[in-house]
C-alpha cells in the first residue's frame, strides 16, 4: 500500500523565483492538503484540494497556489519567493471531505536564499 | 477560532521512565476531532491517534495511552517505559466541524529519551 509521496525532497531557490512542489496521495485517497512548517514550529494549513478544486484555504497570500489533477495528485506553486518561505512543506492525503485522518508525506525542504 | 497549546516545548527523560505530554485546546464547536502525530528527525508526520469530541474514553495502545477530558479541554499523551526510539517531536492537532478537515496544530513538544 503506497503511502503519500512528495518530490523533490530538497530544493534551493533564490528570492523572487518560483517553485513547484508535487504530491501523490496515499492509494485510495482523493483529498490533498498542504501545510507549511517553519523551523521549530507546528505545521500551518495552506489549502486543501478535493475534486480538483480548492475547497479550503488558510491564511496564506495569493502567491501560494495549487492544483489537483484527475488522478488526485497535487501541486503547490509559490511565486515571488521570499526568505520567509523557507520551510518544510508537507502534503497530507485523506478520503473525502469529512473528518478522516490525514496521512502525511515526508515533505519537501525548501531553502530560499 | 481554534487553538492548540502544548506548553512543554522540550522534555528530557531517561529510558524506562514514564512521560506525559500535555495538550490543551480551544474551540467553540461541539463537534471536533483531536489528533496526535509523531515527527521523527526524518520530518514525516506519523499518525498516532484520533479521538472525536463525543468519545471521552481513554485509550491504550501498547506503551501509549491518551487521556481526553472535555471538562479541562485537554488531550494528554503518556508514554510508559519510554525508549530511545520514542525520541521525536510530538504534535497535538484539532479539526472542527465548521472548518472542514483543516488541522490546527500545537507548537509541538520535543521529547528526548536518553539511554
Amino acid at each position: 500500500d503506497a503511502g503519500v509521496t512528495q518530490s523533490p525532497t530538497h530544493l534551493i531557490k533564490t528570492r523572487g523565483q518560483q517553485v513547484t512542489l508535487r504530491c501523490s496521495p496515499k492509494s485510495g485517497h482523493d483529498t490533498v492538503s498542504w501545510y507549511q512548517q517553519a523551523l521549530g514550529q507546528g505545521p500551518q494549513f495552506i489549502f486543501q484540494y478535493y475534486e480538483e478544486e480548492e475547497r479550503q484555504r488558510g491564511n496564506f497570500p495569493d502567491r501560494f497556489s495549487g492544483h489537483q489533477f484527475p488522478n488526485y495528485s497535487s501541486e503547490l506553486n509559490v511565486n515571488a519567493l521570499l526568505l520567509g518561505d523557507s520551510a518544510l512543506y508537507l502534503c497530507a492525503s485523506s478520503l473525502g471531505r469529512g473528518y478522516e485522518t490525514q496521512y502525511f508525506g515526508p515533505g519537501t525542504r525548501l531553502l530560499v536564499l | 477560532a481554534q487553538k492548540v497549546t502544548q506548553a512543554q516545548t522540550e522534555i528530557s527523560v531517561v529510558e524506562k521512565e514514564d512521560v506525559t505530554l500535555d495538550c490543551v485546546y480551544e474551540t467553540r464547536d461541539t463537534t471536533y476531532y483531536l489528533f496526535w502525530y509523531k515527527q521523527p528527525p526524518s520530518g514525516e508526520l506519523v499518525f498516532l491517534i484520533r479521538r472525536n469530541s463525543f468519545d471521552e474514553q481513554n485509550e491504550i495502545s501498547g506503551r501509549y495511552s491518551w487521556n481526553f477530558q472535555k471538562s479541562t479541554s485537554s488531550f494528554n499523551f503518556t508514554i510508559t517505559a519510554s525508549q530511545v526510539v520514542d525520541s521525536a517531536v510530538y504534535f497535538c492537532a484539532l479539526s472542527v466541524s465548521n472548518a472542514g478537515n483543516m488541522l490546527t496544530f500545537g507548537g509541538g513538544t520535543r521529547l528526548m529519551v536518553k539511554p
